[in-house]
């Protein structure tokens, strides 16, 4: 059982292209969370899907972010025209069956834009 | 907010001592989760305490809820250097979506 993957493990953008991190949840698991962590700080939720719904983008920034979990394939969290700001560890969970068995996590994709 | 607050913020104690952290929160949750992250890592899941449960254990982990205060502690019993790291409580208030304190960074000194 391989767990959640993540890739890249690191992405290095310049300043205007578009960053794509792809999240494979676990097997078995339907619930695709994605969370953003700065340096030395907690993570902050970004969205909620299930296989092809977002359920919950509330923590989603209105432009430039967009979030998919299509029907075959793994998650993707797209950043379209990255900034400095967009620097930081992007964290992808899943879980069975919403948070009465807790998240696993995948080991994050690190995004430094230049 | 919603969001968990740990205390403290940085904790050292000598291997072998115990552990306490704690972690507030705001409103009615179905459950609260405990995290451990390794630097550089993902968040590993320690524990998951119910709402109607008041104390659980895993291990040398001792986690406890008290519902009337929005408090939770996590205790870490004969630490070891392996232990470093930084733990994070996360609380379901049943939107499915877990919201995360901003942690504990636990140092073991052998």
């Amino acid at each position: 059982n391989a767990g959640v993957m993540q890739n890249p493990r690191h992405l290095v953008r310049r300043r205007g292209q578009e960053a794509r991190l792809r999240c494979s949840p676990m097997k078995g698991h339907s619930h695709v969370y994605w969370y953003r962590q700065l340096p030395e700080e907690g993570l902050k939720f970004m969205v909620y899907l299930q296989k092809e719904n977002i359920i919950d983008e509330s923590g989603m920034p209105k432009e430039r972010f967009s979030a998919e979990f299509p029907k075959e394939g793994p998650s993707i969290l797209r950043i379209q025209q990255v900034v400095r700001g967009d620097s930081a560890a992007y964290f992808c969970a899943s879980s069975r069956s919403g948070t009465n068995y807790g998240y696993t996590f995948g080991s994050g994709t690190r995004l430094t834009v230049v | 907010s919603q969001q968990g607050e740990e205390d403290p913020q940085a904790l050292s104690i000598q291997e072998g001592e115990n552990a306490t952290m704690n972690c507030s929160y705001k409103t009615s949750i179905n459950n609260l989760q405990w995290y451990r992250q390794n630097s550089g890592r993902g968040l590993v899941h320690l524990i998951l305490i119910r709402s109607n449960e008041r104390e659980k254990h895993s291990g040398r982990l001792r986690v406890t809820l008290d519902t009337s205060k929005k408090s939770s502690s996590l205790l870490i019993t004969a630490s070891r250097a392996a232990d470093t790291a930084s733990y994070f409580c996360a609380t379901n208030f049943g939107n499915e979506k877990l919201t995360f304190g901003t942690g504990t960074r636990l140092t073991i000194i052998p």
